[in-house]
């Protein structure tokens, strides 16, 4: 147990549904990030929230929306999504954006789009 | 060219083998360099940390950086089948007051009782 907490572990959703993914960290952390994860690709940051506010986004579709209500707790969330969106999101957590470079990651959403 | 170049594998070696991984990049400014250990089905976890070039050890593992040649390497002595994973090499370098961290594409180990 890492201290980040990801649901679902799984999802499979077709490109007209809307569906959410939840990122918690029991960690004190002030820095949260989202990262996707495909076959034979390093991981791609997408998002990246400081101490809530959001200090990062990577070009990505706007078919990808990120919330964070507090420092706690991080939420993906997707609509319309495109065959090649499957892959493994990751959520991770880190003191902050400044004073550290370690981070700590969830075990992932799995998510596979019909 | 890519920042980080890692060999993405598969490595296959015997239990109880040395087993080297490494990672080539570019850019000069990096400062941090991490390994991480991503079991299937679940996150990377942090293995090691070193800041600059110089050798650190833990346990079986040793984190090596060599910043005048840009290439890193973790070693695994006596390797043991639940050392079976995938190892992501990352850096970071400064950007506008905050760390960015690049991570290598991943190399898988299978570690054969």
């Amino acid at each position: 147990e890492t201290g980040v907490t990801q649901t679902p572990r799984h999802l499979v959703m077709g490109m007209t549904n809307k569906k959410s993914l939840k990122c918690e960290q029991h960690l004190g952390h002030n820095a949260m990030y989202w990262y996707k994860q495909s076959a034979k690709k390093p991981l791609e940051l997408m998002f990246v929230y400081n101490f809530k506010e959001q200090t990062e986004n990577n070009s990505v579709p706007s078919r990808f929306s990120p919330e964070c209500p507090n420092s706690s707790h991080l939420f993906l969330h997707l609509h319309t999504l495109q065959p090649e969106d499957s892959a493994l999101y990751l959520c991770a957590s880190s003191q902050d954006r400044r004073g550290t470079v370690i981070q700590y990651f969830g075990a992932g959403t799995r998510l596979s789009v019909l | 060219q890519k920042e980080v170049e890692q060999d993405p594998g598969p490595l296959s070696v015997p239990e109880g083998a040395i087993v080297s991984l490494n990672c080539t990049y570019s850019n000069s400014a990096f400062q941090y360099f991490m390994w991480y250990r991503q079991y299937s089905r679940k996150g990377p976890e942090l293995l090691m940390y070193t800041y600059s070039s110089g050798n650190k050890e833990d346990g079986r593992f040793t984190a090596q950086v060599d910043k005048s040649s840009k290439y890193i390497s973790l070693f695994i002595r006596d390797s043991q089948p639940s050392d079976s994973a995938t190892y992501l090499c990352a850096m970071s370098a400064p950007m506008e007051g905050y760390q960015k961290v690049t991570f290598g594409i991943g190399t898988k180990l299978q570690v054969i009782p």
